[in-house]
């Protein structure tokens, strides 16, 4: 079983460049949703998407865009890189189903220089 | 405003012994439900145990039980029998309503066992 898998695990880029983080996930989850991690703090919510064609913004949406035009990719895509945007991303899906678990993609960690 | 609070950044436990980690929560829908993962050091996120907010008992999981406390919005996680593989930052988080695709996190707690 794959599950939720995320490219590329590391990736540095310069301030200004712009590049998509892939996520993908093959359980035929409704839900899927990108958070960054950044030291100290919890992971906090950037986009999500309830479904194919259908996103919204979450706690710290400015600097990225998503699409969602199948069920199974959800890319996030950082427009200008600036070194703010230095963390760890994390992808999850889960079914729309109410008592069950959010699943993670092992990460990307991205340093903006 | 901090819907879920993680009050302990960090504590040790020793081997063998059982530990109780703190999470208090807000929200005023009626319909909501607990989460707690682990991150260990290579950075994965391991789900441990759920909570629905109309659950009547607390949940367990193996060595894993929630101590829900509704009327506190308390949720705290208690890990009997600690191993040192136990060692890891736990995160507790919560989704609400609706919105069943959102989780919003705590700042976590690193725990470290030892021998």
């Amino acid at each position: 079983n794959a599950g939720v898998t995320q490219t590329p695990k590391f990736q540095v880029l310069k301030t200004g460049q712009s590049m998509t983080l892939q996520c993908a996930q093959d359980m035929n989850h409704e839900y899927m949703s990108w958070y960054r991690q950044d030291p100290g703090m919890g992971l906090r919510l950037i986009h999500y998407s309830v479904g194919a064609g259908i996103t919204d913004q979450g706690e710290v949406p400015n600097g990225y865009n998503v699409s969602r035009s199948t069920t199974e990719d959800f890319p996030l895509r950082l427009l200008s890189a600036a070194p703010s945007q230095t963390s760890v991303y994390f992808c999850a899906s889960s079914p729309s189903r109410a008592n069950t678990e959010a699943f993670f993609g092992q990460g990307t960690r991205l340093t903006v220089v | 405003a901090q819907k879920i609070t993680q009050t302990q950044p960090g504590m040790f436990v020793q081997e063998k012994e059982a530990v109780t980690l703190d999470c208090t929560y807000d929200t005023s829908d009626p319909s909501y439900g607990l989460f707690w993962y682990k991150q260990p050091s290579s950075g994965e996120m391991i789900f441990l145990i759920y909570q629905g907010s109309y659950d009547q008992q607390n949940a367990t999981e193996g060595r894993y039980s929630l101590n829900f406390q509704k009327a506190r919005k308390s949720a705290n996680l208690v890990i009997s029998a600690s191993q040192l593989g136990d060692s890891a930052m736990y995160f507790c988080a919560m989704r609400e309503g609706i919105s069943w695709g959102k989780l919003q996190f705590g700042a976590g707690t690193q725990v470290v066992v030892t021998p």
